[in-house]
């Protein structure tokens, strides 16, 4: 059972176009958590949100937490080459002790 | 290292044959973590350390995975009587504390392929 869905799986846009990731779930989450991997890494953390509705900026990446703590956005402006990567979101629903990850959305960037 | 170490980085090995595989956590860090992760597949949860004991082992897929750490540093999983399915990357992570606002960081993984 994957508790966190993300889409779209595969995303393959040119530098300076926008988009938006999704990672949805029907469990309530005390905190999700984005992370981004690059091929041979692991993954690396960007933000965290605790808050329903809560907003988090990080230059061209926005994310953000929805009201009812079941789903997240992740939205990048201008697009450059170096947002390629796997991007991962992983919830924790503080019943256990592992954190949920989807299975991510890969994206490429070309010039 | 100031970061997550891990070792080997690739394993070949044939299928039926035992693996270890080592990971050296950031210094301080009393929370660590194993997952999988497969092609086009997220992380699949292992197994999370807290210290030397093993809170929650419940990602473990089968009795041929175990894990164990010692000193609260260094944690070793082991696969016995490798399969072909058993072949992944390995990641491992450690945390200052367990929590989910707690900043997991990752190794590089050991990519494990059994023929």
């Amino acid at each position: 059972t994957q508790l966190l869905e993300q889409s779209p799986q595969f995303l393959s846009i040119q530098e300076g176009e926008n988009l938006t990731v999704y990672c949805n779930s029907s469990s309530v989450f005390s905190s999700l958590q984005w992370y981004r991997q690059e091929p041979g890494e692991g993954p690396v953390l960007l933000v965290t949100v605790v808050t329903g509705g809560e907003v988090k900026k990080l230059k061209r990446l926005t994310f953000q937490f929805g009201d009812a703590r079941k789903d997240s956005s992740l939205h990048i402006t201008a697009a450059q080459p170096g947002d390629t990567g796997l991007y991962l979101c992983a919830g924790d629903r503080n019943s256990g002790y592992a954190l949920n990850f989807g299975k991510g959305t890969s994206l490429l960037v070309t010039p | 290292g100031a970061g997550v170490s891990q070792s080997p980085s690739n394993k070949v090995t044939e299928k039926g044959k035992d693996v270890e595989l080592r990971c050296d956590p950031i210094s301080g860090h009393t929370a660590l973590y194993w997952y999988r992760q497969s092609l086009g597949q997220g992380l699949e949860f292992l197994i999370y350390f807290q210290g030397n004991s093993a809170p929650d082992k419940s990602g473990l897929p089968s009795d041929r995975f175990s894990a164990e750490r010692t000193g609260g540093s260094v944690s070793t999983l082991t696969i016995q009587r490798t399969q072909q399915e058993d072949s992944a990357v390995y990641l491992c992570a450690s945390s200052l504390h367990r929590g989910g606002t707690g900043e997991l960081f990752f190794g590089e993984g050991s990519r494990l392929t059994v023929l």
